[in-house]
């Protein structure tokens, strides 16, 4: 069975801070991992994905995530946060064999200015 | 542009009174599915669908419907709704390959049960 675990539901930063945002995830075959934003009263979008190859996966708005299979971790990073980062963030997880995705509970981030 | 469109994206009801939450992609993607967001438990699965008249139950299924008559639409039926389904909900769509490509997520209906 796969599952994701989302460490701390809500983060908060300032303006230009580093940002981490944690995720762990379970799974007994080579995952595929996903990392969606959701802006208010919006749907979620991509980030970024990683599936296979390069373990530092480069996304959208200056975000970045390690694969890290000893860790079982798939942290989501950006150097310097900026106001319009505050959103909540969600990690999911599926393999090549399933027909969903398994989220995690969230993170809602705060960028303090 | 391409889209994933739902409606309504309000709706307050009473228990009891059936009523359907449309969706409609325009990506002609073959998977699509529904989610049900709730604070501490993020996103779970209700129903998806690989293709036309194949929908199969996802997480939570219990109380809810689906349909996959054409590509572009999945339809998500409640036919008793209770206070428990008071949610906001989110359908999505992708490509044939399904979840492991990027899903194109629907801006959301937030139901209301009383």
């Amino acid at each position: 069975a796969q599952s994701v675990t989302q460490l701390g539901s809500h983060v908060s930063v300032s303006e230009g801070a580093l940002v981490l945002l944690r995720c762990n995830y379970s799974s007994s075959v080579p995952p595929y991992l996903f990392w969606y934003v959701q802006y208010p009263n919006q749907g979620l979008q991509l980030l970024l994905k990683y599936t296979t190859g390069a373990t530092l996966v480069k996304g959208i708005n200056g975000f970045e995530a390690e694969f890290k299979k000893s860790e079982t971790s798939f942290h989501l990073t950006k150097p310097s946060a900026h106001m319009s980062d505050a959103a909540e963030y969600f990690c999911a997880v599926s393999d090549s064999g399933a027909n969903n995705l398994f989220f995690g509970t969230g993170t809602r981030l705060t960028v303090i200015p | 542009e391409a889209q994933v469109t739902q409606n309504p994206r309000y709706l307050i009801t009473v228990t009891g009174k059936k009523l359907t939450v449309t969706c409609s992609q325009n990506m002609n993607h073959e998977y699509m599915s529904w989610y049900r967001q709730d604070p501490g438990l993020g996103l779970r699965q209700i129903y998806y669908s690989m293709n036309v008249e194949v929908t199969d139950k996802g997480d939570v299924p219990e109380g809810y419907k689906v349909s996959r008559k054409e590509k572009r639409n999945f339809p998500l039926i409640l036919e008793s709704p209770s206070p428990n389904q008071t949610s906001l909900y989110f359908c999505a769509s992708s490509t044939v390959l399904g979840p492991n490509q990027p899903q194109h997520f629907g801006d959301g209906t937030r139901l209301s049960i009383l």
